[in-house]
């Protein structure tokens, strides 16, 4: 059984441009954390998804970043008009039914220049 | 809103000695759990060991062992015959129970080095 994927691994945009990041859960896992880690610091929690619903966005940004997961497909996190603040790394992570061990992905490191 | 604190920025060790990591959380609630993940280099995300809040026995797992005291909302992380490996980023973390999904509250992270 595969990981939690996650691409890229590197990205790298320019202020103002849009980011796409994307994570393939564990197969059969039905549910999505995102986080994120700015230099020097843990892991914040961003959103928890579950198939095509948005379950906990507690930890998003309310404008600029939103995220997705589709019926088919990977979950999509995606920063619009990305300032040099959203240099992270961002992990997602899935579980699956009636389990509350999360499985972390490798992580997609964003640098904004 | 839960918090956890790490007092400890950095820590080293000898190889095949033992350390102590602390952690610290706050809650209100009565049913959660708790880990420890390991973040090496790759800064791949790795659980190293878990306790449910409901169970009086310290979890362990192999060189690793915590020491969970409810009453004072601590839970420390103690590594045995400490390795080169071993060397990494040490996360405590939070999830609050009653569900089995729910978000993951970190602590700052303690820099473990092990030293040859």
């Amino acid at each position: 059984n595969a990981g939690v994927m996650q691409n890229p691994r590197h990205l790298v945009r320019r202020r103002g441009q849009e980011a796409r990041l994307r994570c393939s859960p564990m197969k059969g896992h039905s549910h999505v954390y995102w986080y994120r880690q700015l230099p020097e610091e843990g892991l914040k929690f961003m959103v928890y998804l579950q198939k095509e619903n948005i379950i906990d966005e507690s930890g998003m940004p309310k404008e600029r970043f939103s995220a997705e997961f589709p019926k088919e497909g990977p979950s999509i996190l995606r920063i619009q008009q990305v300032v040099r603040g959203d240099s992270a790394a961002y992990f997602c992570a899935s579980s699956p039914d009636f389990e509350y061990e999360q499985y972390f992905g490798p992580g997609t490191r964003l640098t904004v220049t | 809103a839960q918090t956890v604190t790490q007092s400890q920025p950095e820590m080293s060790v000898q190889e095949a000695e033992t350390v102590t990591l602390s952690c610290t959380y706050d809650t209100s609630e009565n049913n959660y759990y708790l880990f420890w993940y390991k973040q090496p280099p790759s800064r791949q995300m790795i659980l190293v060991i878990r306790q449910e809040a409901y169970k009086q026995q310290n979890a362990t797992e192999n060189r690793f062992s915590v020491n969970f005291q409810k009453a004072a909302k601590s839970f420390s992380l103690k590594i045995s015959d400490s390795q080169l490996g071993d060397t990494a980023m040490y996360f405590c973390a939070f999830m609050k129970g009653g569900t089995s999904y729910g978000k993951l509250t970190f602590g700052q992270g303690t820099i473990l080095t092990v030293h040859p």
